[in-house]
C-alpha cells in the first residue's frame, strides 16, 4: 500500500467554523508532513511530525493545529481560518531521519474559507 | 535554510523536442533531489529522483542529472507527448536541525507540449 489517504476532498467552512483535515498511511512511515499549496505556486511546509512528534513548525498562525495522535494518523485542526487561508492542504509522509527517500502526496484537501 | 531556484518558470515545446528543467541548491547537506510532477487540480507525484552519491539517473524518456561541486540539478525529458504536459516541482532534501529533514521545492516549470 504506497497510498496517502486525506479526507474530506472538499471542505468549505465559515471562518468562525472548527474543522479538521484527516490523513493516514500505512506505509509505516514515521515522518508525516502538512502542506498549504496555493494556486500556481509550490507546496509550502506547514509542519512536520517526526516520530510522531512535532519537529518543524514553519511559524504557522495558532489557527492552524496540528496532531498526531499515531504514528499512521495525521490531523489538522482549524479554528476562525481567513478567506485566505482557501488553499489546497496536501499532508505527505515519508521514512523519518538521515534516510533519504521518497515523499508520497496525498491527494489533498481544498479548502475554501467564506 | 535550504533555498531552491528552479528555470523556466514557464516552457513550451513541441511534440517530439527535448525539454530541460534547471533546480540550483543552496544548502551542501542536501543529500536527495525529488521532481514532482503535478498536473491540474491533482497531487504532486514523483517522476524521478537522485541522491548526492550519483551524477545522473535515467528512466525511460526522464532523465535528471546532479552537479554537486556547482549545487544544480536539471530534469532532461525526451520525446516529449501532450501527456507531459504539466507543472514540474524541483526539490531538495535537507537537514532543518534536530534530526529533522524536509523538502524545500522551487517554484515549478509549466511545460505546455504543442501537439
Amino acid at each position: 500500500d504506497t497510498e496517502v489517504t486525506q479526507t474530506p476532498k472538499h471542505l468549505v467552512m465559515g471562518m468562525t467554523n472548527k474543522k479538521s483535515l484527516k490523513c493516514e498511511q500505512h506505509m509505516g512511515h514515521r515522518a508525516m508532513y502538512w502542506y498549504k499549496q496555493k494556486a500556481k505556486k509550490p507546496p509550502e511546509l506547514m509542519f512536520v511530525y517526526s516520530y510522531e512528534k512535532l519537529s518543524i513548525n514553519e511559524s504557522v498562525p495558532s489557527r492552524f493545529s496540528p496532531e498526531c495522535p499515531n504514528s499512521s494518523l495525521l490531523n489538522l485542526h482549524l479554528h476562525a481560518l481567513q478567506p485566505e487561508d482557501s488553499a489546497l492542504y496536501l499532508c505527505a509522509s515519508s521514512q523519518a531521519g538521515e534516510v533519504s527517500t521518497e515523499a508520497f502526496f496525498g491527494q489533498g484537501t481544498r479548502l475554501t474559507v467564506v | 535554510g535550504e533555498n531552491v531556484e528552479q528555470h523556466p518558470s514557464t516552457l513550451s515545446v513541441q511534440e517530439g523536442d527535448s525539454a530541460v528543467i534547471k533546480c540550483t541548491y543552496s544548502d551542501s547537506a542536501s543529500n536527495y533531489f525529488p521532481w514532482y510532477k503535478q498536473e491540474l487540480g491533482k497531487r504532486p507525484q514523483l517522476i524521478i529522483d537522485i541522491r548526492s552519491n550519483v551524477g545522473e539517473k535515467k528512466d525511460q524518456r526522464i532523465a535528471v542529472t546532479l552537479n554537486k561541486t556547482a549545487k544544480h540539478f536539471s530534469l532532461h525529458i525526451t520525446e516529449t507527448q501532450p501527456e507531459d504536459s504539466a507543472v514540474y516541482f524541483c526539490a531538495a532534501r535537507g537537514n532543518s536541525g534536530a534530526g529533522s529533514y524536509q523538502l524545500t521545492f522551487g517554484k515549478g516549470t509549466k511545460l505546455s507540449v504543442i501537439p
